[in-house]
């Protein structure tokens, strides 16, 4: 079984420029989720999509990014314009389902290294 | 809201060393808790899941336990090997949705 997909594993942009960072969740998995991992923290999630539908974006900063699954398989995450604070890993997962209780576990990607300059 | 604390930050053990990490969370109603490992540069490989009905699971040399009274789960590392450096993670879902609550992570050193 093929695993979550990411790309690109790194990124060096400067300070107002933008980025797009693309993933592929594991066949089947209908919930999908974007992390950033700040260094020498915890992932923190940014946005939860159940198909193509977004279950919760509380903690997305939404004047600056935003992310899409149109076709409820593969998912975009972007930054426009990015900041230095947005230096960090950002983490794609899936699972099959989306509840806790349904005993979900989550798959994570390689991520992607995004340093801002 | 849910917070989860991990204990020690950091820890170095020789080589064929049993050891323990612990995993704190403030909110004993969970539905399950996830134990998670991260190699530098890497993502996170899940290591083990505790159904919030069961106390413990294993996997090889893991095993992993979860006390909900006392907001507690630890993971032991039997015979510990230099391939098992790495971080070590725990996360709970913060109420019914599954988004995980990140423990700020035990990075491991296994030293020959």
């Amino acid at each position: 079984e093929a695993g979550v997909a990411q790309s690109p594993r790194y990124k060096i942009i400067e300070k107002r420029q933008s980025v797009a960072f693309w993933c592929n969740p594991i066949s089947g998995h209908a919930t999908l989720y974007w992390y950033q991992q700040i260094l020498g923290q915890g992932p923190k999630l940014l946005i939860q999509f159940q198909n193509n539908g977004v279950v919760d974006d509380s903690q997305l900063p939404k004047d600056r990014f935003s992310a899409e699954r149109l076709k409820g398989v593969d998912s975009t995450l972007k930054i426009q314009p990015a900041k230095l604070e947005d230096s960090a890993v950002y983490l794609c997962a899936s699972s099959y389902f989306g509840l806790a209780g349904v005993g979900n576990e989550q798959f994570f990607g390689p991520g992607t290294r995004l340093t801002v300059l | 809201k849910q917070e989860v604390t991990q204990i020690p930050a950091a820890l170095s053990v020789p080589e064929g060393e049993n050891l323990v990490l612990n995993c704190s969370f403030t909110d004993s109603a969970i539905y399950n808790l996830q134990w998670f490992r991260q190699d530098p540069g890497k993502g996170l490989t899940s290591l083990l899941l505790i159904q919030s009905s069961q106390r413990e699971q294993t996997s090889g040399r893991l095993n992993a336990s979860l006390d909900k009274s006392s907001g507690r789960s630890t993971l032991y590392i039997a015979a510990s090997q230099p391939g098992d450096s790495a971080t070590y993670l725990c996360a709970s879902p913060f109420g019914p949705a599954s988004k995980l609550t990140f423990g700020t992570g035990t990075r491991l050193q296994v030293t020959l």
